[in-house]
């Protein structure tokens, strides 16, 4: 069975500051990794994915991630936050042999200082 | 980009009652959606895979009686919950897996926020 772990629940960043969220998956073989964001009473949206080739996945409004198999780990970051980032972020699993279905994490709440 | 769209966005009824949300594919066909249940400030957990033509899957603990899916086309998913109760009341969200080419990716709708009374 597939797992994701993100071990923080909350984060509170400054303005500006680089921001960096974890995400630890646990799956058997090589996963489809996600991330999304979630503004308060909205559904999610897609920030990036990981499927296979280039470790090191670039998404929408300015985020990345890195995909390290030895680490079981797929870490999001922004070098400079915005206030506007301040939502909900969901870390998630997904493979074909799972019947596609996605596992997403317990999520982090980002915070931002101004 | 695929479009995924849910009815409604909010609802209150009364214990007792039953409701409908829909959960429609605007611009692409889905074999394949899914609906994940979301209490507040928590993860999305599936309640079950709803496969075009077929029954849905239900994951554990999900009662199939209480969360009645169909997915009578490639365009619309329905998610009707039966003799709704308070503990009922969360936030459902459906995605959807295009028919073409698995892309991995799943397109969500918007959610739909349940309130029963």
């Amino acid at each position: 069975a597939q797992s994701v772990t993100q071990p923080d629940i909350h984060i509170t960043v400054s303005e500006g500051a680089s921001l960096e969220l974890r995400c630890n998956y646990s799956y058997g073989a090589t996963p489809y990794l996600f991330w999304y964001v979630q503004s308060p009473g909205q559904g999610l949206q897609l920030l990036l994915k990981y499927f296979s080739g280039d470790t090191l996945v670039q998404g929408i409004k300015g985020f990345e991630a890195e995909f390290k198999r030895s680490q079981s780990s797929f870490n999001l970051r922004k070098p400079s936050v915005h206030w506007s980032d301040a939502a909900e972020y969901f870390c998630a699993v997904g493979a074909r042999a799972a019947g596609n279905k996605l596992t997403f994490g317990g999520g982090t709440r980002v915070l931002v200082k101004p | 980009g695929a479009v995924v769209s849910q009815h409604p966005s909010w609802v209150i009824c009364k214990s007792g009652t039953s409701v409908k949300i829909e959960c429609r594919s605007l611009d692409f066909q889905a074999t394949t959606m899914f609906w994940y249940r979301q209490f507040p400030k928590q993860s999305l957990m599936l309640m079950a895979t709803s496969n075009e033509g077929s029954k849905a899957t239900y994951e554990q603990g999900v009662e199939k009686d209480k969360f009645l899916i169909n997915h009578a086309s490639l365009t619309l998913s329905t998610l009707t919950v039966t003799s709704a109760h308070p503990e009922d009341s969360s936030f459902y969200i459906c995605s959807a897996k295009t028919s073409g080419r698995y892309t991995g990716e799943l397109f969500f709708g918007e959610g739909s926020r349940l309130t029963v009374l």
